[in-house]
Order: structure tokens, then sequence, then C-alpha cells
């Protein structure tokens, strides 16, 4: 089954610790991206990659960090985690981004972080 | 600055009635349009897009129709079902080369309920 799949689905944690939520793909696509939930800002991104070795910020990247070492992968860390860090964060793949090529984005479920 | 706005929180519908879901945007290099839907404890999915050269298209019960002059899109499900309760954000994207290729924004996004 086609699926993009993150862990864990809740998370709690204090402030500084780092942490880091997995993301997995399964559909050999060359996008993935990063996005926070908050309410009454809807999503925002954070982070997205284009392809192997190759990410680039989105709205909100400050403090946090990304790698996509293989294509399959793309790991978001929280070096030192602070209260407006808690939030809803979805992964999301797709073979291409916006524009010409429009391709829809497929979502995890969702990890919800809460950090104290 | 929130370049893609849904200005109703929410939205309240009888069964068999027409839904209309509005967005406005303020980015004129946006090109590409669309509308996800998103379930409690689920990530959004695709539900319909639009490109910046038309101004309608339709999907069963959905059509999104696009204003460019006014910086508008709008969705529109008809009839109204209550299995389509849910948030529903709208996003755009610019085409791919420029500056924003790989950036998809979203709005706040808009909470129907469709009563029985």
């Amino acid at each position: 089954e086609a699926q993009v799949t993150q862990n864990p689905r809740y998370l709690i944690t204090v402030t500084g610790k780092k942490l880091t939520v997995t993301c997995s793909q399964n559909m050999n696509h060359e996008y993935m991206s990063w996005y926070r939930q908050d309410p009454g800002l809807g999503l925002r991104q954070i982070y997205y990659s284009m392809n192997v070795e190759v990410t680039d910020k989105g709205d909100v990247p400050e403090g946090y960090k990304v790698s996509r070492k293989e294509k399959r992968n793309f790991p978001l860390i929280l070096e030192s985690p602070s209260p407006n860090q808690t939030s809803l964060y979805f992964c999301a793949s797709s073979l291409y981004p916006g524009g010409r090529y429009n391709e829809k984005l497929f979502f995890g479920s969702g990890t919800q972080l809460s950090v104290l | 600055d929130q370049q893609v706005k849904q200005n109703s929180p929410s939205l309240s519908v009888q069964e068999g009635r027409i839904s209309i879901l509005n967005c406005d945007y303020t980015n004129s290099m946006f090109d590409y349009f669309l509308w996800y839907k998103k379930y409690p404890a689920e990530g959004p999915t695709f539900l319909i897009s639009i490109s910046s050269i038309k101004d309608k298209n339709e999907d069963g019960r959905f059509t999104v129709f696009l204003n460019k002059s006014a910086k508008h899109l709008s969705l529109h499900i008809v009839p109204s079902q209550p299995g389509d309760s849910a948030v529903y954000f709208c996003a755009a994207s610019a085409d791919a080369g420029g500056t924003s290729y790989g950036k998809l924004t979203f709005g706040q996004g808009t909470i129907l309920t469709v009563h029985p």
C-alpha cells in the first residue's frame, strides 16, 4: 500500500531534550516536506527536499533540522525543543511539487508533539 | 504575512444543500491551486485542483472556481453529505523554476459541518 509513515504518533518531551520524528515513504517520490499545523495558522511548511541531499527552508524553519540521505526517508530533528514547538506535525511526499507538474501531496497521519 | 487566507473558520450546512468554501490569495505568482480535506487523526488528503489557465474544474460533487482578477477561489460541494464534515484547506503554488518552486502555501482551514 502506497503510504507516508510517520513515527511516533504522539510524543511528550521536555524543553531541551533532542528528538527526532521519522518519516518514510514507499512511493519512490522525489519530493518530501514537513509541515506543522497550529490553530488559526493552518499548515506551515518547515523544510522541504527536492531530492536526495537537497533540502531547503520553508516558511518556519527556525529550531528544526532535516536530512535526506536516502530517497525514502526524511527525518525531522529538534535539537533543543521549546514549548512553542508544541504542534501537530505532518510529513508529505510527492512525485513533483507545485507548478506545471503539480502532483498532489501525500501526507502522513501526523505526529502530535508536546514540549513541556 | 498570510499569502493564502480562508477567512471563515467554520461553516455549517444542512445535508443536501450546497457548501461553499472560500479562499483568497495575495501572491500574483501563484498559478496552481488545490483543496485538501482533513479528518480528525488523519493527514490531509488531496481533493481537487485547478490551474490558473482555467476558471473552473469539476470532479463529481466537487467544483472549484478560480477568479484570478479577484485572487479568489471557492470550493462548491453539491449536494453536501454528512461524510463531507472535515477541515478543508486551500493551497497555492507558483510555477516551477521560480524562487517559490517546491513550496506549497496553505490557508488556515475551514471546518465544515454537514448536519443530517
